[in-house]
């Protein structure tokens, strides 16, 4: 099956910087990856979202690159507010099936 | 457009007794997924609905999990009888279907069993 390794576990930045998280997944064939972001006691909430037949996704702050070749992809958050604070989780959805596999989640901290 | 909701969002139970929870997805949407999220980790499917027909079970443990979604709307997650290390929280997804691979999550119902 499917398996997402995320990086960093843990991230600390300074109010105005920027933030990247990294995952791989191993599925050659997988071609869905969405990000969420999880604040204390919340829902996971859906951010972003990458297909395979795309290489980047902007959305104001927030962008997602893929490279397929490598079999990774990466959320880029720009201009951090305090409000990014929050766990993200990367997934990727194996072809042909709809079962999302996540990361483990980093942990982010932004530091006004 | 109301989202995912679920019931209870919490619930403390004693071992072996049972315990369920409830999912109403976002309206239209036909599919329909229960999670277990332990603390620290991500989600994981234990159960996904294309309507009424469960299509992937295979992460559940069938021996004291059962869930149903007898009408291809909301569903409910049973456990009988939960044991200590069932404690974690439940999450409930829906998805349009049809091609469309965005997940809504619900609120989560957090177990603890003690």
């Amino acid at each position: 099956g499917e398996n997402v390794e995320q990086h960093p576990s843990t991230l600390s930045v300074q109010e105005g910087d920027s933030a990247v998280i990294k995952c791989t997944y191993s599925d050659s064939a997988s071609n869905y990856f969405p990000w969420y972001k999880q604040e204390l006691g919340k829902r996971p909430q859906l951010i972003i979202d990458i297909r395979s037949n795309v290489g980047e996704k902007k959305d104001q702050r927030i962008a997602v690159t893929l490279n397929k070749t490598a079999k990774h992809f990466s959320l880029h958050i720009t201009e951090t507010q305090p409000e990014d604070s929050a766990v993200y989780f990367c997934a990727a959805l194996g072809a042909g099936s709809y079962q999302l596999t996540f990361g483990k989640g980093t942990k982010l901290s932004v530091i006004p | 457009e109301a989202g995912v909701v679920q019931s209870p969002r919490y619930k403390i139970i004693e071992k072996k007794q049972p315990v369920a929870f409830w999912c109403n997805p976002i309206s239209g949407h036909n599919t329909l997924y229960w999670y277990l999220q332990n603390l620290g980790q991500g989600p994981e499917l234990l159960i996904r609905y294309e309507n009424e027909e469960a299509v992937d079970d295979s992460q559940l443990p069938k021996d004291r999990f059962s869930a149903e979604r007898l009408k291809g709307v909301d569903s409910t997650l049973k456990i009988q009888p939960a044991e200590l290390g069932d404690s974690a929280v439940y999450l409930c997804a829906s998805s349009p279907g049809r091609g469309s691979h965005e997940q809504y999550f619900g609120p989560g119902t957090r177990l603890t069993v003690t």
